[in-house]
């Protein structure tokens, strides 16, 4: 089976803080992708990574194809990063290449 | 504004009933994905369409059925519906078929069946 490994499943972090979640998957993909979805419900795209390292502001992900690892890192952390970020891949083959998602970590900064 | 389009926003129908749920996808974009999102089954993979082809089916119950018209958007049809139905629809779409030109989400329906 297929499966989308996060951690942790809850993160409460002081406004400032660095922030590490972390993603593990159990078979080759063809890219990992990190998602954000905030109270309201719409989800947003944060990076698609198939191999290295990602930055876009504040935010950084990483990937470990040999260890089938991602994390996403949130540097000085702010009350407006609190939201659920999912990691989702993709696998390759039969012309699809629908996601395949985590449970997601919900993350409260708190000011 | 991702530049996909879900409607309704809200909705709410009674069991037995039949909704149907529209997605307009990014200019440009031919692929449309569907993805149910439930509090206890978390985000799941519906059906994909690609240039009004149907190209993979997912945990899509017998219930639903979709399809995607000559101008690219598509409609999501829930049927018999079901006090376990009641979750957020998204759907998302995407330039191509091959896995690497990522996606852009819809900001949902919230379908409440009661």
């Amino acid at each position: 089976k297929n499966e989308v490994e996060q951690s942790p499943q809850n993160l409460t972090a002081q406004e400032g803080e660095f922030i590490t979640i972390n993603c593990s998957y159990s078979v080759g993909i063809s890219a990992l992708h990190w998602l954000q979805q905030h109270p309201g419900g719409g989800i947003v795209s944060l990076f698609m990574l198939s191999s290295g390292k990602k930055k876009h502001g504040r935010l950084i992900a990483t990937i470990n194809i040999q260890e089938k690892h991602s994390s996403l890192h949130i540097t000085a952390s702010h009350p407006r990063d609190s939201a659920v970020y999912i990691c989702a891949v993709t696998y390759s083959g039969a012309g699809s290449y629908q996601l395949t998602f985590g449970k997601g970590t919900k993350l409260s900064v708190i000011p | 504004d991702s530049g996909v389009t879900q409607t309704p926003k809200h909705l709410i129908t009674a069991t037995g009933q039949r909704v149907t749920l529209r997605c307009s996808p990014r200019s440009g974009d031919l692929s449309v994905y569907w993805y149910q999102q439930s509090l206890d089954q978390g985000l799941q993979f519906l059906i994909h369409y690609y240039n009004g082809e149907e190209r993979a089916k997912g945990n899509i119950l017998e219930r639903f059925s979709a399809q995607q018209f000559p101008d690219l958007h598509s409609e999501l049809n829930l049927s018999s519906l079901e006090l376990g139905d009641s979750a957020l629809y998204f759907c998302a779409s995407s330039v191509g078929l091959a896995g690497n030109y990522g996606y852009t989400f819809g900001s949902g329906t919230r379908l409440t069946v009661v």
